[in-house]
Parts: structure tokens; sequence; C-alpha cells
């Protein structure tokens, strides 16, 4: 069975500064890995996403992650942050990993990280 | 534009009245789902589908029903809502390839009160 945790329901920074959304899984067999962002009253958007490979994945709007098995974490940063960054945002898991689940494309989410963002 | 549309994207009913919130996309996708998001708990999956005529329950499938008789479509049937169904509810869909990598595409979400 797959679980997410996430580190701090809310997040402030100020503009300008480093953001750091943390999120730790749980998965029997090698994760796929999830970031998505939620913009008030809209659905959710992929981020960016880690299968194979590189474990520094680059996604939109400047935001990276990185996929670091030894910790089980796959923590979200951005260099700067912007005012449009304000939004929530989920770290999720992918539960297609084993025969168990076959055909089952469901992400196990986390329970979100409201960011916001101090001008 | 690429895209899932649910609708209605809000609805105040009362416990006992069947609704059914609707869910297409036209992205000739053969995966579809639906979820629920709860403050606190995140998204958890309520039914998801493999392709026509193939559904199957996800996590917290008690008070659903769902049906997929086109490969377009996925509603969400509520035959008797009670007030703990008052929740956020993303339809989403993918294509279906044996991965696990597939990305989920989600539309604009359904919020739905139950009183």
């Amino acid at each position: 069975a797959q679980s997410v945790t996430q580190l701090g329901s809310h997040v402030s920074v100020s503009e300008g500064a480093l953001v750091l959304l943390r999120c730790n899984y749980s998965s029997s067999v090698p994760p796929y890995l999830f970031w998505y962002v939620q913009y008030p009253n809209q659905g959710l958007q992929l981020l960016l996403k880690y299968t194979t490979g590189a474990t520094l994945v680059k996604g939109i709007n400047g935001f990276e992650a990185e996929f670091k098995k030894s910790e089980t974490s796959f923590h979200l940063t951005k260099p700067s942050a912007h005012m449009s960054d304000a939004a929530e945002y989920f770290c999720a898991v992918s539960a297609l990993g084993g025969l168990s689940n076959f055909g089952n494309e469901k992400l196990t989410f986390g329970t979100g990280t409201r960011l916001t963002i101090i001008p | 534009e690429a895209q899932v549309t649910q609708n209605p994207r809000y609805l105040i009913t009362v416990t006992g009245k069947k609704l059914t919130v609707t869910c297409s996309q036209n992205m000739n996708h053969e995966y579809m789902s639906w979820y629920r998001q709860d403050p606190g708990l995140g998204l958890r999956q309520i039914y998801y589908s493999m392709n026509v005529e193939v559904t199957d329950k996800g996590d917290v499938p008690e008070g659903y029903k769902v049906s997929r008789k086109e490969k377009r479509n996925f509603p969400l049937i509520l035959e008797s809502p009670s007030p703990n169904q008052t929740s956020l509810y993303f339809c989403a869909s993918s294509l279906f390839k044996i991965s696990g990598a597939n990305v989920l595409t989600f539309g604009a979400g359904s919020r739905l009160t139950v009183l």
C-alpha cells in the first residue's frame, strides 16, 4: 500500500524567498511521484512528476523536486516565490506499481499544503 | 481544447434527493475516475473505470454509483445523498497505459452540499 505525508498544512513565505514544501512517501513498490497544484476554484494541474531516471525533476513555473530514495522524500522547491504561486499543493504517489491493483491509475494524495505568499 | 467537464459546478440539495454529477472528456481517454476532496483528508478515490462497461470501487465507494456506457462520459450518481457526502468532487481521466506514470487530467470540480 502507498501513502503520502505532507509536513505543514500551511506554509507562508515572503515574495522572492525560497519555497520548500515537504513530501514523504511510503510505497511497497518503486514509486511514481507527482506534485499537483490547485488554484482557487480550479481543478488540479500537474506541476511535475518522477517516474524513472534523473532524480531531480523540473516542472512548470520554475518548480523542481528531488526524489531521494534513502529518505523516501520528494520535496518541492522554487528558488524565488512569486505572488502567483499562492495555491494549494498536493504530493501524490501512483498505486499502479503492483498486479494487485492492476488497471487502476489511482493516485494516493497527501493532505495538501496551502502556500501563502507575503508581499 | 482538451478538457474534462463536470456539471454542475455547485449544487445544494437535501437528504435523500437523488442527484447525478456528470463528467465528460474530449481526449479519447480510456481511464476515468472520481475523487472527493475534504479538508485535512486530501483527495480520495471513489470509483474508477478502465474502459467502457468496466468500473470498480476505489477507497470510499459507499453511497455512490457510477456507469460507463460511453467512453467519454462517466457520471457519478448519489442515489440517496446524506450530509456526510457534502464535499468537493473531481473527475479525472488519462490514457490507459500499463505504467502508473500516466498524468491525470482533472475537471474543475463540483461542490456539493447536502442539507
